[in-house]
């Protein structure tokens, strides 16, 4: 089976802040992988698919990369309303998470 | 609009049953894979199941193999997951999803792109 690790765990930013999140599969995959975001009691929601496309109406602040087994979430500048956890996805696996919250 | 709507969650005692359903809305029903996520409370996302658009494919997590049934009935627009010999591990909250793969890739390349807001169950004596 294939395993998700995204790093870090944790990420203290401050707004206007670029960040990155890192999400790294365990064999290759291709591009097949999908990033979420959520906040707290609300569902996630899909931001890019196929490692780099956006999902219609996501800013476009929010951009991904990767291919293989290393993949990467970019924050181009942190927006109050981005503070949350994002998850890392491919097929049946999800990543264990990244809480992001604000310095 | 797309719309994914959760019912049927509560608080049931271990070795209990539960039916969760999801209605469907603003989009063709019987196009799509569905598929159900969990979350245990203050714990990440975990795929479920998932049952391909006429339901002649599904696919569990290991750990609810042979306790938990998915199915649909697209003249509803509705998804169901039938738990059964519940567990207090099951407590989470539980997501329907639209399975989303673009055309030409493939289905490993599986993501989903609407969910609906969540039922909570509650496995406890």
């Amino acid at each position: 089976d294939i395993q998700l690790t995204q790093s870090p765990s944790f990420l203290s930013a401050s707004v206007g802040d670029r960040v990155t999140i890192t999400c790294r599969a365990s064999q290759g995959i291709s591009s097949y992988l999908a990033w979420y975001q959520q906040k707290p009691g609300k569902a996630p929601k899909l931001l890019i698919y196929a490692a780099s496309t956006l999902q219609s109406g996501v800013p476009s602040r929010f951009s991904g990369s990767g291919s293989g087994t290393e993949f990467t979430l970019t924050i181009s500048s942190l927006q109050p309303e981005d503070f949350a956890t994002y998850y890392c996805q491919q097929l049946y696996t999800f990543g264990q998470g990244t809480k992001l919250e604000i310095k | 609009e797309v719309q994914l709507v959760e019912s049927g969650g509560g608080l049931v005692q271990p070795g209990g049953s539960l039916r969760l359903s999801c209605a469907a809305s603003g989009f063709t029903f019987s196009s799509y894979w569905m598929s159900w996520v969990r979350q245990a409370p203050g714990k990440g996302l975990e795929w479920v199941a998932n049952i391909k658009q006429d339901g002649s494919e599904k696919y569990y997590v290991d750990s609810v193999k042979g306790r938990f049934t998915i199915s649909r009935d697209n003249a509803k627009n509705s998804l169901y997951l039938q738990m059964n010999s519940l567990r207090a591990e099951d407590t989470a909250v539980y997501y329907c999803a639209r399975a989303k793969l673009p055309p030409g890739i493939a289905v490993a390349g599986t993501f989903f792109d609407y969910w609906g807001q969540g039922t909570l169950v509650t496995v406890s004596s």
